[in-house]
């Protein structure tokens, strides 16, 4: 069974640029989520989306970042513009939704961005 | 709000002894509580978690952790380590499966 694929791997930009990571989950997963992982800390939830409907996105910067899952597959975050302090790994992971259930998060590779 | 504490930042240890990771949760309301590894360039994967019955929970690659609700306490122990063990460790607590809230982590360092 394949994985949470995330592209690209590695992405340098320089501050006040625009940046976008993708992200496919596990096929039948329903719910997805973008976690953000600066160094040093443990990551920290972005979003959670319910296939295309977001459940929380409490913790997103909505000035400079957003996301979108329209299809309920696959996903992409964006950081417009980005600021020193967005340098991180942005880690994508992905569950079933079977209600009343535990529901294991499977997470990808990371995408690890450098603002210069 | 729940959160999470890693007492340890770094723990070197030698290889084949015995060793402990700390955490610490604070929660007002039941949670789910888990332990994670991450090994460099790599994504999280699910070492153990607990949910709920036996407090003392088995995972993979030999580590087991104990869920202690007095203490509010989910230590993560392996009884003798390999260098493949050395990685960065995160415990997590989650209400009802929901949001995973982690701590700062735990870098183990499986010296030769």
């Amino acid at each position: 069974e394949a994985g949470v694929a995330q592209s690209p791997r590695y992405k340098i930009i320089e501050k006040r640029q625009s940046v976008a990571f993708w992200c496919n989950p596990i096929s039948g997963h329903a719910t997805l989520y973008w976690y953000q992982q600066i160094l040093g800390q443990g990551p920290k939830l972005l979003i959670q989306f319910q296939n295309n409907g977001v459940v929380d996105d409490s913790q997103l910067p909505k000035d400079r970042f957003s996301a979108e899952r329209l299809k309920g597959v696959d996903s992409t975050l964006k950081i417009q513009p980005a600021k020193l302090e967005d340098s991180a790994v942005y880690l994508c992971a992905s569950s079933l939704k079977i209600a009343g259930e535990y529901n294991e998060q499977f997470f990808g590779p990371g995408t690890r961005l450098t603002v210069l | 709000a729940q959160s999470v504490t890693q007492l340890d930042s770094q723990v070197p240890v030698f290889e084949e002894a015995p060793v402990e990771l700390r955490c610490n949760y604070s929660s007002s309301v039941s949670v789910y509580l888990f332990w994670y590894v991450q090994y460099p360039n790599q994504g999280l994967q699910l070492l153990l978690k607990y949910l709920s019955g036996s407090t003392l929970v088995k995972g993979i690659n030999g580590f087991e952790a104990e869920f202690n609700k007095s203490q509010t306490s989910f230590h993560l122990r392996k009884p003798s380590v390999h260098i493949s063990d050395t990685a960065e460790y995160f415990c997590a607590v989650s209400v009802r499966g929901n949001k995973l809230v982690f701590g700062a982590g735990t870098i183990l360092r499986v010296k030769s």
